[in-house]
């Protein structure tokens, strides 16, 4: 699989927004992913988008997604200290017939 | 509605040793894909089992191996364990080869070579 692209780290204030952003490779993908993993845990599907879509709403998420750029991003609306985790966007990559996955963002919460 | 349950939780083997992990899928799926987790990187696609062929295969060699049974739960086996190999070990299940919805994951084993 090719490389899915995240930065690394993002602290945000409790109460502001916060904004993940990804960069994915296959451009016929069909759907693409964000999971949530909290420590010692698995990964939690949080949302997905169809790549016909270029924007799907779910209560404080809000994933907006970029096809000619390649681009996705996570917005969390009114972040609370229990969003502190680290979240992987990943693609289907029609390809391979997988779900391929990037390095992941770790999201801190300051109270 | 049981989701993805995986054994062990934690695991310690030594360098050369082998391993088998065991995951069984979300009641109602019939597709398993294993990913190894290296500590700070995101998983890593292992294999894919279906109708108990393997069906896709990512880039790891043939020292990892698996098999999944006719109640669609699936096994992990690794041989001669390298110190590299430790890592988080995710199982996710889902309906048919095609995850178009995601896939569940569990919670995952935690291997530790030594």
């Amino acid at each position: 699989g090719e490389d899915v692209e995240q930065s690394l780290f993002l602290s945000v204030r409790e109460g502001d927004s916060s904004v993940i952003n990804c960069t994915y490779t296959d451009s016929s993908s069909t759907y693409l992913y964000w999971y949530k993993q909290e420590p010692g845990a698995g990964l939690q599907l949080l949302t997905y988008i169809f790549s016909n879509m270029d924007m799907k709403q779910d209560q404080r998420l809000t994933v907006l997604l970029n096809k000619k750029d390649k681009h996705l991003s996570l917005r969390i609306a009114d972040t609370q200290t229990g969003d502190s985790a680290i979240y992987f966007c990943a693609e289907w990559q029609t390809g391979a017939n997988n779900l391929f996955f990037g390095t992941g963002t770790r999201l801190t919460v300051i109270p | 509605d049981a989701g993805v349950t995986q054994s062990p939780t934690h695991l310690i083997k030594t360098r050369g040793q082998q391993v088998t992990l065991r995951c069984s899928p979300k009641s109602g799926h019939d597709t398993v894909s294993w990913y190894q987790q290296a500590l700070g990187q995101g998983p890593q696609f292992i294999f894919q089992y279906y109708e108990e062929e393997e069906r896709q295969r990512g880039n790891f060699p043939d020292r990892f191996s698996g098999h999944q049974f006719p109640n669609y739960s699936s096994e992990l086996n690794v041989n001669a364990l390298l110190l590299g190999d430790s890592a988080l070990y995710l199982c996710a299940s889902s309906l048919g080869e095609d995850g178009d919805y995601g896939y569940t994951f569990g919670s995952g084993t935690r291997l530790t070579v030594v």
